[in-house]
């Protein structure tokens, strides 16, 4: 079954404005990692949330975890042209003691200046 | 640079081709993995390395052959490719369950 799928697929915004993108899951994880794309280069990992934790910051990122509905939030304050990317929100389970992440297709992000 | 290398960038190849992608790390981690990036399709897990021994498989063709001769250096080996197969091959590491750190990936397209 898909892990990690992200909503909305695509999200404009203008410069300033804030972006939430949601993602959800489908069985129980051991933490859910938020990465970023650009241009089909390589993935830069942003934040990472384990289960028992609700809510994570790193400077502008706020990530949210729900684990009784299988969802998280990313979201992006004051955003900045630099922000637009492709975002990923990915989730590792227990049984492995290496990382063995599922990701979503993501969501596209443009902010325009 | 993110910590972890990977050679080429780019890479054209005929389907009755040998050709190797390789990944190198010098973070301490101790996993290792292969993933492929098709456009509109997730990212898909290959195969992955803990410790140099190979844990996962995700039921990969083999004309895809990885490497791991240490815990440092991480090979794919491809050879009789098809079209389908053109793709960003990503490689990327951790420690346990921690953030991955991925390269910059190789371009593949197969001709």
């Amino acid at each position: 079954s898909q892990q990690g799928e992200e909503d909305p697929q695509a999200l404009s915004i203008q410069e300033g404005e804030n972006a939430t993108m949601n993602c959800s899951y489908k069985t129980s994880i051991n933490n859910l990692q938020w990465y970023r794309q650009n241009s089909g280069r390589g993935l830069v990992h942003l934040i990472l949330i384990r289960s028992n934790e609700r809510e994570k910051h790193s400077g502008r990122l706020r990530v949210t975890l729900d684990t009784s509905k299988k969802s998280s939030s990313l979201l992006i304050t004051a955003s900045r042209a630099a922000d637009t990317a492709s975002y990923f929100c990915a989730t590792a389970h227990g049984g492995t003691s290496y990382g063995k992440l599922t990701f979503g297709q993501g969501t596209i992000l443009t902010v325009h200046p | 640079e993110t910590g972890v290398t990977q050679t080429p960038r780019h890479l054209v190849m005929g389907m009755t081709n040998k050709k190797s992608l390789k990944c190198e790390q010098h973070l301490g981690h101790n996993a290792m993995y292969w993933y492929k990036q098709s456009a509109k399709k997730p990212l898909e897990l290959m195969f992955v390395y803990n410790f140099k021994e190979q844990t996962e498989n995700n039921s990969v063709p083999s004309r895809f052959s990885p490497e791991c001769p240490n815990s440092s250096h991480l090979f794919l080996h491809l050879h009789t490719l098809q079209p389908e197969d053109s793709a960003l091959y990503l490689c990327a590491s951790s420690q346990d369950k921690g953030g991955y750190t991925f390269g910059s990936g190789t371009r593949l397209t197969v001709v």
